[in-house]
């Protein structure tokens, strides 16, 4: 099955920095790659998502960039702000197989004013 | 758009005693929905997978005569946690598969406390 490993477990940044978070997945048929974020007692939400047939998308201030060759996936926050801080989960999945999400370990971002 | 809610949010109960939870997708029509469990500091923990007319598949190491499912109607879901006891208690999260996108859409949470 697949597996989904998550890096690093905890990051602080300075208020306007960027972070940066990086997932590898294992199984190479998967091809959907959503990023939650969870806000402390909250369930996920959705902050962005690619799939396998580009190599970046964008969202304002978010970005997430996928290389399938390499099998690993990431998350750039950009000018990063204090209400950033939260747990963020990458997931992969492979679309025809039940649509069961494997997420990874989770990272918790801390964003210092 | 794509919002899903529970109900309740939060429960405490005593040990022995069953407790229902709800999954509804509020505006759109889900015919996959999964629930996890998720502890203090840890990651989402598949548990089931529920789909609308039929029987759940549950993951390995969980117990289906313990936590029951049931997908009545394509938007709502129920995991009963039958005979709960401390160990039971956790954060319990369901999620909603959108089919034009196939998306999942997770909803707020329940937190369980079993005495």
């Amino acid at each position: 099955g697949e597996n989904v490993e998550q890096h690093p477990s905890t990051l602080s940044v300075q208020e306007g920095d960027s972070a940066v978070i990086k997932c590898t997945y294992s199984d190479s048929a998967s091809n959907y790659f959503p990023w939650y974020k969870q806000e402390l007692g909250k369930g996920p939400q959705l902050i962005i998502d690619i799939r396998s047939n580009v190599g970046e998308k964008k969202d304002q201030r978010i970005a997430v960039t996928l290389n399938k060759t390499a099998k690993h996936f990431s998350l750039h926050i950009t000018e990063t702000q204090p209400e950033d801080s939260a747990v963020y989960f990458c997931a992969a999945i492979y679309n025809n197989a039940g649509n069961m999400l494997t997420f990874g370990g989770g990272t918790r971002l801390m964003v210092k004013p | 758009g794509a919002v899903v809610s529970q109900h309740p949010s939060w429960v405490i109960c005593k040990s022995g005693t069953s407790v229902k939870i709800e999954c509804r997708s509020l505006d759109f029509q889900a015919t996959t929905m999964f629930w996890y469990r998720q502890f203090p500091k840890q990651s989402l923990m598949l548990m089931a997978t529920s789909n609308e007319g039929s029987k759940a598949t549950y993951e390995q190491g969980v117990e289906k005569d313990k936590f029951l499912i049931n997908h009545a109607s394509l938007t709502l879901s129920t995991l009963t946690v039958t005979s709960a006891h401390p160990e039971d208690s956790s954060f319990y999260i369901c999620s909603a598969r959108l089919v034009s996108t196939d998306t999942q859409y997770f909803g707020p949470g329940t937190r369980l406390t079993v005495l």
